[in-house]
């Protein structure tokens, strides 16, 4: 079954290491997202790409860093000058148009700071 | 600037008992409205894409509708497995492509 992989599900970090979370799809879509999610807040955007080799800053960008050397993989970095990485993590996927699209979400990747 | 408000955070529902959510949104020329169901620890799950107002959509126990300035998701007769949080989201041309912006949620429970 076609879908997203998220990995691992939960991690945890020491303060000022770096951690990098995978994001694999084999949906066949253009487009892959990164989001934060927080207690009581919605989602927000970390990084996207719409393209390989190609993404851009979201709304919360500093901290973090991401690839896109394949189409299937968008992995996320968790530098240590995040100030508080403390998270959810969701990866997503959509196909690229000027339209609305349809995001498809991984399970998630719990990151806790200790 | 762009923005979506849900409401109630959080509701409480016997069995049966009809309800509503609520998505206030402020958009320059809406693409897109989106509902997506999230259980606890896991990524959200879609269920409808609104484009214009008066459009409706239904799915089993569940039916969104949108105006120009908020969504509603009516549940009816919900089951203790509709127990979950309801996302709503956002896409218009000033976002970028495919940038959407998000309400915080309403978390739904549904008691036997």
């Amino acid at each position: 079954d076609g879908g997203i992989t998220q990995s691992p599900k939960y991690l945890f970090r020491k303060e000022g290491q770096n951690v990098t979370l995978s994001c694999e799809q084999n949906l066949n879509h253009d487009a892959m997202y990164w989001y934060r999610q927080d207690p009581g807040q919605g989602l927000r955007l970390i990084y996207y790409s719409q393209i390989v080799n190609d993404f851009q800053k979201g709304d919360i960008a500093e901290g973090y860093s991401v690839s896109r050397e394949k189409k299937e993989s968008f992995p996320l970095t968790v530098t240590s000058a995040q100030k508080n990485p403390t998270a959810f993590y969701l990866c997503a996927s959509s196909m690229r148009s000027s339209g609305a699209n349809v995001l498809t979400f991984g399970a998630g990747s719990r990151l806790t700071v200790l | 600037e762009d923005q979506v408000t849900q409401s109630p955070e959080a509701l409480r529902l016997q069995e049966g008992e009809s309800s509503s959510l609520n998505c206030s949104y402020t958009v320059s020329g809406l693409r897109g409205l989106f509902w997506y169901r999230q259980d606890p620890g896991k990524g959200p799950e879609f269920l409808f894409t609104l484009y214009s107002a008066g459009e409706e959509k239904e799915k089993e126990r569940l039916k969104a509708t949108l105006t120009k300035k908020e969504s509603f998701l009516h549940i009816t007769a919900p089951k203790p497995e509709d127990s979950a949080t309801y996302l709503c989201a956002v896409q218009g041309p000033s976002l970028g492509a495919q940038k959407l912006v998000f309400g915080q949620g309403t978390r739904l429970t549904i008691n036997p």
